[in-house]
């Protein structure tokens, strides 16, 4: 069991933008950053935002990010075929450390 | 240009130990935190704790305390990790993460640069 939840499933067609939410609790994204990463199947997962909405030199800002509260989203537009991945939040949290989200699976229709 | 290269897939018995490597290059192994991370069979991520290379101090996540150990040897810009008392539940893909965050500063658990992963594989 996670303690940042994320829905278990996104998707969307070509050139569509999807959002995915994660959250939290005051004692993780209430009280810290947001990061987050997508994942494809088979290689290291890869850095896609961090600090809430600061995207690492390289990601298209197609991605984007935000967080409100104990609640965070990240958002796709345009989406893209190379887009399909599964993508994790993750914080720090006062009482377990670090922790990431359930994870979304992404999948372009 | 940053790289972690880790050691080989592992195939242990439950009980057994097993100790994996991460070895740091295109950086100053000594001025970023590592993090082990770890991804069993269809699950998500899992935090498992981080070691400063400078000082060789660790924090582990409560569920891998007494459990885990992490060491890390500058003449080499290597880091280990060291699992013990294996079960079937550790079976899982392995990796080394470097923190955004250089350890001057408080670590906010970011990780740019990971690892390719090593498997481990814990059955009888």
């Amino acid at each position: 069991q996670s303690v940042l939840t994320q829905p278990p499933s996104a998707s969307g067609t070509p050139g569509q933008r999807v959002t995915i939410s994660c959250s939290g609790s005051s004692s993780n994204i209430g009280s810290d950053t947001v990061h987050w990463y997508q994942h494809l199947p088979g290689t290291a997962p890869k850095l896609l935002i961090y600090r809430n909405n600061q995207r690492p030199s390289g990601v298209p800002d197609r991605f984007s990010g935000s967080k409100s509260g104990t609640s965070a989203s990240l958002a796709i537009s345009g989406l893209q075929s190379e887009d399909e991945a599964d993508y994790y939040c993750a914080a720090w949290d006062d009482n377990l450390k670090g922790v990431f989200g359930s994870g979304t699976k992404v999948t372009v229709l | 240009q940053v790289q972690l290269v880790q050691s080989g897939a592992e195939v242990k018995k439950p009980g057994a130990s097993v100790k994996l490597s991460c070895k740091a290059s295109g950086y100053t192994f000594t001025n970023y935190f590592m993090h082990w991370v770890r991804q069993a069979p269809g699950q998500g991520l899992e935090w498992m704790g981080i070691i400063n290379p400078f000082g060789g101090s660790t924090s582990y996540a409560q569920k891998f305390q007494g459990r885990v150990t992490m060491t890390r040897d500058t003449s080499t810009s290597t880091v280990h990790m060291e699992l013990s008392s294996l079960t079937s539940e550790d079976t899982a893909l392995y990796y080394c993460a470097r923190d955004l965050k250089q350890v001057t500063d408080t670590s906010d658990y970011c990780f740019d640069y990971w690892g390719q992963g090593t498997l481990v594989t814990v059955s009888s």
